[in-house]
């Protein structure tokens, strides 16, 4: 199967400050990759998908001036919590989709970001 | 739009067959999959149905009503390990290989 590596696994940050997550497809390219959010023993929340070479889309009720999108490469999106503030402590998790319709998405280890 | 439904928890016994319904209403449906997520890790891909029938692999069955929105994961000879949380997602035409999860289920296996 596909490997898409996600870092950090766990971060702690100071509230005002801006953390950065990366999301990596090891081996494969992948022109589009999502992020999404998740709350304690609650579902995934799509935020947004991350279109390679192109603004990411985001999703209703998701800020885009507080969580920045980039996707620069074919195997490199970054998520970035900009002024994080302890609402925004959660878990974050990036996957990423090999070309083709219904194909599984493979998905990063997740990021634990605890804003103090 | 979309609104997808699981049930909340679930409980059943090692060794036991447990099924895990989802119910969907998706404008332009395309395809569901079933992850297995364990706490703190990420989802793990365990079935994709797009037609309807049954899908199975190993101790693993998925099956799909496309008339009825509705699926169902069927988990037979139930170990403990497979305790964690079930999540059942939908593609729909135009979203691209965008997922829109179900509430999840958590399910509770119990000597």
């Amino acid at each position: 199967g596909a490997v898409v590596s996600q870092h950090p696994s766990r971060v702690i940050c100071k509230s005002g400050t801006s953390v950065k997550i990366e999301c990596r497809s090891l081996d494969f390219q992948a022109t589009t990759m999502f992020w999404y959010r998740q709350f304690p023993k609650k579902s995934l929340m799509l935020m947004a998908t991350s279109n390679e070479g192109s603004k990411a889309t985001y999703e209703q009720g998701v800020e885009k001036d507080k969580f920045l999108i980039n996707h620069a490469s074919l195997t490199l999106s970054t998520l970035t919590v900009t002024s994080a503030h302890p609402e925004d402590s959660s878990f974050y998790i990036c996957s990423a989709v090999k070309q083709g319709i219904g194909t599984e998405a493979f998905f990063g280890q997740g990021t634990r970001l605890t804003v103090v | 739009g979309q609104n997808i439904d699981q049930p909340t928890e679930m409980t059943a016994t090692e060794g036991a067959i447990v099924q895990i319904n989802c119910t969907y209403q998706t404008s332009g449906f395309n395809g569901l999959f079933w992850y297995q997520q364990h706490a703190g890790e990420a989802p793990t891909f365990l079935s994709y149905n797009v037609l309807d029938g049954l899908e199975e692999k190993g101790r693993f069955s998925s099956f799909l009503s496309r008339s009825k929105g509705y699926s169902y994961l069927l988990l037979k000879e139930l170990q403990m390990k497979d305790s964690a949380s079930y999540l059942c997602a939908v593609t729909a035409t135009g979203g691209g290989n965008k997922l829109t999860f179900g509430t999840g289920t958590q399910l509770k296996v119990e000597l």
